[in-house]
């Protein structure tokens, strides 16, 4: 069936660097996603990574894939207070988006 | 500005009161689609449209309806809301052809007694 994981939170320290995990059960998707969900406000494409692509680099945003294992991670290089929201991955098989639960992140000086 | 715009941002309605929420975009996409968010359940697809007159359920269907009858729109119709359909609810619409370039509304918060 079509699941896609993350932890609920992540905390870590201004400046240091944030990784986000996401596990996903479809093979089948072309692009996998990264969305930044901030405080009161929408849904905004961060990156995504095409599926025969092990690694995207985004200034500090690095996308890691390993499909063998179903594998999607986001890290964050010297993260900001800006960078405090919430964290969604999600497949695409077909026409739709499967979104994870999502994973807040908090950024404490 | 391309952007997809929902009205009204924040509703309160009471159970059986028919509402609808409106969803537009300026990009003449071609899809476009219903979420639902929901804590600790992430967003779950209620319909989606491939084009103008084609709309399909998504994973949550029951209790909306859905039309599209002009491309840009793509409103959403709860005929008789329920408490259980207390959520934020988001539109979005990409190209057909442009699978990773999917632009999300600012969300719409309802809360039904």
């Amino acid at each position: 069936g079509e699941d896609v994981e993350q932890s609920l939170f992540l905390s870590v320290r201004e400046g240091d660097s944030s990784v986000i995990n996401c596990t996903y059960t479809d093979s089948s998707s072309t692009y996998l996603y990264w969305y930044k969900q901030e405080p009161g406000a929408g849904l905004q494409l961060l990156t995504y990574i095409f599926s025969n692509m092990d690694m995207k680099q985004d200034q500090r945003l690095t996308v890691l894939l390993n499909k063998k294992d179903k594998h999607l991670s986001l890290r964050i290089a010297d993260t900001q207070t800006g960078d405090s929201a919430i964290y969604f991955c999600a497949e695409s098989p077909g026409d739709k988006l499967i979104f994870g639960t999502g994973t807040r992140l908090q950024v404490f000086p | 500005e391309a952007q997809v715009t929902q009205n009204p941002r924040y509703l309160i309605t009471v159970t059986g009161k028919k509402l609808t929420v409106t969803c537009s975009q300026n990009m003449n996409h071609e899809y476009m689609s219903w979420y639902r968010q929901d804590p600790g359940l992430g967003l779950r697809q209620i319909y989606y449209s491939m084009n103008v007159e084609v709309t399909d359920k998504g994973d949550v269907p029951e209790g909306y309806k859905v039309s599209r009858k002009e491309k840009r729109n793509f409103p959403l119709i709860l005929e008789s809301p329920s408490p259980n359909q207390t959520s934020l609810y988001f539109c979005a619409s990409r190209p057909a052809d442009r699978e990773e370039t999917q632009y999300f509304g600012p969300g719409t918060r309802l809360l039904v007694l």
